[in-house]
């Protein structure tokens, strides 16, 4: 299965932008790449995914490289409620037949704090 | 909609004891999904359904973890017998699709602490 290398950690100061790496150099063409994030003592929750496009929405924006072996999820100005661990994912897009399996294991992500 | 509902919220018990953890997915959603998190491991999928049916069970731990989903609205995962090392954050999440396009929505948790 395809997996994903994220820092464990990273500070912004609030205000600021925040870039968020994340690679995944063994993607396959048919893997969709997922950002979620997770609040303290809370349930993950979804920020924006992408294929192959550049993608925007009112949380954030996802930049996927030309080669798709990278993205880097945009928070256009950090807020203290933006900090969270922020997790990467690859969901490969098979048939949705029901049959087969897929392993949706979010690993460790990137604890983000932010500074005021 | 209220959204994926978990309970309990926190369940301490002792080892050898039965626990058993419930959801109730999001109305119209066809997957559900149990997930458990810890600090060593991060958030692994242990199993999920579509529509009622269990397709993937390999992150199950061991034959004492067991899930069922009687109907759309309904599902647990039961630890029998609980053992100190299932300590842990319990999450069960639901979605329309496997993920792949859509989202999942993830209820708030069911601490487990056995002793």
């Amino acid at each position: 299965d395809a997996k994903t290398t994220q820092p464990n950690s990273m500070e912004s100061n609030e205000e600021e932008p925040v870039h968020l790496p994340c690679n995944h150099s063994t993607i396959s063409g048919t893997d969709y790449i997922h950002w979620y994030r997770q609040l303290p003592s809370q349930g993950p929750e979804y920020v924006i995914h992408g294929l192959t496009s550049n993608v925007n929405n009112r949380m954030a924006s996802l930049t996927i490289a030309e080669d798709r072996k990278s993205s880097t999820l945009i928070l256009h100005r950090a807020t203290l409620r933006d900090a969270a661990v922020y997790y990467c994912i690859l969901i490969p897009r098979y048939k949705d037949s029901g049959a087969g399996s897929y392993q949706l294991t979010f690993g460790k992500g990137t604890k983000l704090s932010v500074i005021p | 909609d209220a959204g994926v509902i978990q309970s309990p919220r926190h369940e301490v018990t002792e080892m050898g004891q039965e626990v058993t953890l419930r959801c109730k997915p999001i109305s119209g959603h066809d997957y559900l999904f149990w997930y458990r998190q810890t600090m060593m491991r991060g958030l692994e999928l242990l199993i999920y359904f579509n529509n009622n049916v269990p397709i993937d069970d390999s992150g199950m731990p061991e034959d004492r973890f067991s899930a069922k989903m009687p109907n759309a609205s309904f599902s647990t995962l039961k630890i029998q017998p609980s053992e100190p090392r299932d300590s842990a954050v319990y999450f069960c999440a639901s979605s329309r699709d496997r993920g792949s396009t859509g989202e999942l929505f993830f209820g708030e948790g069911s601490r487990l602490t056995v002793l």
